[in-house]
Formats: structure tokens, C-alpha cells, sequence
């Protein structure tokens, strides 16, 4: 079973404060994706990663794909109340095929104004 | 714009009765997949159908069985169900390949007393 650790698994934090979440595997991946979910709902992507040491930046979030492909990072700079959420990394691994993700276990984060 | 429609939202079962999660999607994907979401474990992949007329086993398949109708439908059945698969369920569509973001449904909230 090829698993994908996520962390941390919660983060409660002040307005303004930055913060990151890490996504680590001992295989490598082919695509690293990352969703948020809100209560209630399906989660949505914010982003894929594809290319080993790919940045790739949504306004304040900061995504990382390690050079080896077998880790990943979200950093938010200057967090604000409508980022709480639960934030899961999504892996497909090289080898796996129809679109079969691995999930992380997520993080919840909450930002207090 | 429906995406990915779910139904039920909500479920309540007793240990042993069976019931039938319908999901279909309006985006002509041909893979469409069953996750469960269990606090701490992230979404964990029950089956899952790369195309029409095919489905495969994931991560947790036991006590579960789906049907893949047709392209747009692919329903997972309880044949009697478990206190532990007390969860929320959710059914997600992507094309095949395993760059492009899977759409997830808004969820079966699911109670097995």
C-alpha cells in the first residue's frame, strides 16, 4: 500500500499569521494535487503539480513540488479567516493509471480574526 | 451546472438493512470513483470505474458493491450494512488520465446504527 502522510493534521493560528502544510510519500509520484473542502461539501482543487521542483503560486498559497516527487507543500502568507478549511493533498503514483488518487489525511485549518 | 449529484444527503440505516448511493455526473468523464471520509483518514478510495462497463476494487472495498449503469451513473450498494461504515461517502467523475482534477459530489452523510 503506498500511503501519503499529511501534516500537520490541525492548525488553529491568528489573522495574518503564515503557515504550512506538508505532504510526504516514500514513492514517487506522476501528479500531486491539492484540494479544499468546507464543511458540507465536496472538495474543490486548488492545484496540480506535475514537474518535480515546480512552484506554482493561486495569490497568497504557495505550492512546492520537491524535486524527487515525492513530497509537496503548501505555504499561505498572511492567513486570513477565509482560508479555514480542510486542506487535502492528493497523489496519483507512478504506476497507477485511470485517474486514482491517494488522499492524505488532511488538515483543518482554522485562522481566528 | 449540476457536476457531480449525489443522492442521498442524508442516511440512516439499522445493523443489516441495505440501501443504494446513486451518483451521476453531467460531464461526460469516463472515470467516476467512490471515496468514504472518516475523521484523521482523509477520503480512502472504495471502487472505482475507469470506464463504462468496468469497475475495480480500491483501498476498502468490503461490503460494498457498485454498478457502473452507464457513462453517467455509477451507484455503490450496502448489501447489509455495518456500524463501521458509519461515514460520509463521496462520488467524484475525472477523465482517465491522472493530471486532470477529479469533481467531486456534495456527499451521503451515512449513519448505520
Amino acid at each position: 500500500t503506498q500511503l501519503l502522510e499529511q501534516s500537520p493534521q490541525f492548525l488553529s493560528i491568528q489573522e495574518g499569521e503564515n503557515l504550512t502544510v506538508y505532504c510526504n510519500s516514500s514513492s514517487v509520484f506522476s501528479s500531486l494535487q491539492w484540494y479544499r473542502q468546507e464543511p458540507g461539501e465536496g472538495p474543490v482543487l486548488l492545484v496540480t503539480v506535475v514537474t518535480g521542483g515546480e512552484v506554482k503560486k493561486l495569490k497568497r498559497l504557495t505550492f512546492q513540488f520537491g524535486d524527487a516527487r515525492k513530497d509537496s507543500s503548501l505555504h499561505i502568507t498572511a492567513a486570513q479567516p477565509g482560508d479555514t478549511g480542510l486542506y487535502l493533498c492528493a497523489g496519483a503514483f507512478v504506476g497507477t493509471s485511470y485517474g486514482k488518487l491517494t488522499f492524505g489525511q488532511g488538515t483543518i485549518l482554522t485562522v481566528h480574526p | 451546472n449540476a457536476g457531480v449529484t449525489q443522492t442521498p444527503k442524508f442516511q440512516v440505516l439499522k445493523t443489516g438493512q441495505s440501501m443504494t448511493l446513486q451518483c451521476a455526473q453531467d460531464m461526460n468523464h469516463n472515470s467516476m470513483y467512490w471515496y468514504r471520509q472518516d475523521p484523521g483518514m482523509g477520503l480512502r478510495l472504495i471502487y472505482y470505474s475507469a470506464s463504462e462497463g468496468t469497475t475495480d476494487k480500491g483501498e476498502v472495498p468490503n461490503g460494498y458493491n457498485v454498478s457502473r449503469l452507464n457513462k453517467r451513473e455509477f451507484s455503490l450498494r450496502l448489501e447489509s450494512a455495518a456500524p463501521s461504515q458509519t461515514s460520509v461517502y463521496f462520488c467524484a467523475s475525472s477523465e482517465a488520465s491522472g493530471y486532470t482534477e477529479a469533481f467531486f459530489g456534495q456527499g451521503t452523510r451515512l449513519t448505520v446504527v
